[in-house]
């Protein structure tokens, strides 16, 4: 089975542009979340979609927002780029269900955003 | 809020020894969910273990366990025959308990470098 997969791997903006990164789920999971890990740091949340509805927003400007589609994978937009923003995005999902004991995450490799 | 701490930014240890990660952490609920992760190069989270806090026995998978002692307020991870393919990010998360949400607080993370 497919892990979770993002895109585009790497890319490069200048400031003020705006970005959009796609992920798509494991199959079956319906929960996807996104964090953003600047060089040196842990990751740090961003958003969390269940079922096409936002669960849960962390500490981030209105730049960032955030959809799921119907299929259950996700894009995550920023737009008014700044140079803080450069980071690697990571998208993670999870199911969401009765035997769902420990809600382990599963994560992408990530988008890796350079900002000029 | 929820904080997870990790004083240790780099450890060495010698292929085949044991290495002990420190991971501290401070929340005021009384259900959660600690999570270890290793983060290779490629940039990929891979989730290694997990303790709940209502769990009675420390948790193990593999060469990894976690130490875990909830009056201290510590989830030590322990990598036992330490293995060259074990360089990497390791990073102590934490989860509050709380219906579907998913949202992960990271520490700062620990490098570790196995030497041969």
């Amino acid at each position: 089975d497919a892990g979770v997969t993002q895109s585009p791997t790497h890319l490069i903006k200048t400031r003020g542009q705006q970005v959009t990164l796609r992920c798509s789920p494991i199959s079956g999971h319906k929960s996807v979340s996104w964090y953003q890990q600047v060089l040196g740091q842990g990751p740090q949340f961003i958003f969390q979609y269940y079922e096409k509805e936002e669960r849960g927003r962390g500490n981030f400007p209105d730049r960032f927002s955030a959809r799921q589609f119907p299929n259950y994978s996700s894009e995550l937009n920023v737009n008014a780029l700044l140079l803080g923003d450069s980071a690697l995005y990571l998208c993670a999902s999870s199911f969401v269900g009765g035997q769902d004991r420990t809600g382990e995450l599963f994560f992408g490799e990530g988008s890796r955003l350079t900002v000029l | 809020a929820q904080k997870i701490t990790q004083t240790q930014p780099g450890m060495f240890v010698q292929e085949k020894e044991a290495v002990t990660l420190d991971c501290t952490y401070d929340t005021s609920d009384q259900s959660y969910g600690l999570f270890w992760y290793k983060q290779p190069s490629s940039g990929e989270m891979i989730f290694l273990i997990y303790q709940g806090s209502y769990d009675e026995q420390n948790a193990t998978e593999g060469r990894y366990s976690l130490n875990f002692q909830k009056a201290r307020k510590s989830a030590n991870l322990v990598i036992s025959a330490s293995q060259l393919g074990d360089s990497a990010m390791y990073f102590c998360a934490m989860r509050a308990a709380s219906g579907s949400a998913r949202q992960l607080t990271f520490g700062s993370g620990t490098q570790l470098t196995v030497l041969p």
